[in-house]
């Protein structure tokens, strides 16, 4: 079956500009993340889906990124006056139940982001 | 800011070398530990999810252990070939949320 998808796979934008990365989960996951890996770094956790919700969005790190997930499958990260501090991997994941502790997440194949 | 640790940073070894690494997290509020393999250019693959103290788990030649009282998990590779070249990620999972916590990782090289 399909995986999880991401759109685009390359994004490269100029400074104060507004971006748009795309999220497609395993069809049936109820549950989604976002999360940034900054080069040399692991995965940083971003925001938490609970289906249309967000039940977790304390990894934000200010108020130019907002993310949504209006019907509850695809996701969309919005990120507002990029820096080029933004510049990153952004990775989402899936996962089907409401356990985090014995789930597995699916990962995408992540989208670099380069701000110039 | 919950500290997840990884070491060593990066690992050579000859093709057939055995080999382990380690993730280091806070002994207090564990629920779960979750072991990723990532390919370059690829997704991070999850491999293992531990959850209670004194776990092992195994797939193939690749075997995970963990102690949550003293905040550590440890990965063997067995006989390890060139196709385990990857980065090996450890995530942490606190009691009562659902924010993972990723060390850094771990750099595998097989030289064949």
């Amino acid at each position: 079956g399909a995986g999880v998808s991401q759109t685009p796979s390359n994004k490269v934008t100029e400074k104060g500009k507004y971006v748009e990365l795309r999220c497609d989960p395993i069809s049936g996951h109820t549950a989604l993340y976002w999360y940034r890996q900054s080069l040399g770094q692991g995965p940083e956790f971003l925001i938490y889906f609970q289906g249309t919700g967000a039940a977790d969005d304390s990894g934000l790190p200010n108020d130019r990124f907002f993310a949504v997930r209006p019907e509850g499958s695809v996701s969309t990260l919005k990120i507002q006056r990029t820096e080029r501090g933004d510049s990153a991997v952004y990775l989402c994941a899936s996962r089907s139940g409401a356990s985090a502790s014995t789930d597995t997440q699916y990962f995408g194949p992540g989208t670099r982001l380069t701000v110039l | 800011i919950l500290n997840v640790e990884q070491s060593p940073q990066s690992l050579h070894v000859q093709e057939g070398d055995s080999t382990n690494f380690t993730c280091s997290f806070p002994s207090s509020n564990f629920y779960a530990l979750h072991w990723y393999r990532w390919e370059t250019a690829k997704s991070p693959e999850a491999l293992f999810v531990m959850t209670l103290n004194g776990d092992e788990k195994k797939k193939g030649r690749i075997s995970a252990t963990l102690n949550t009282k003293e905040g550590y998990s440890y990965l063997y590779i067995k006989g390890s070939q060139p196709e385990d070249s990857a980065t090996y990620l450890c995530a942490f999972n606190e009691y009562n949320f659902n924010k993972f916590y990723f060390g850094s990782g771990t750099k595998l090289n097989v030289k064949p």
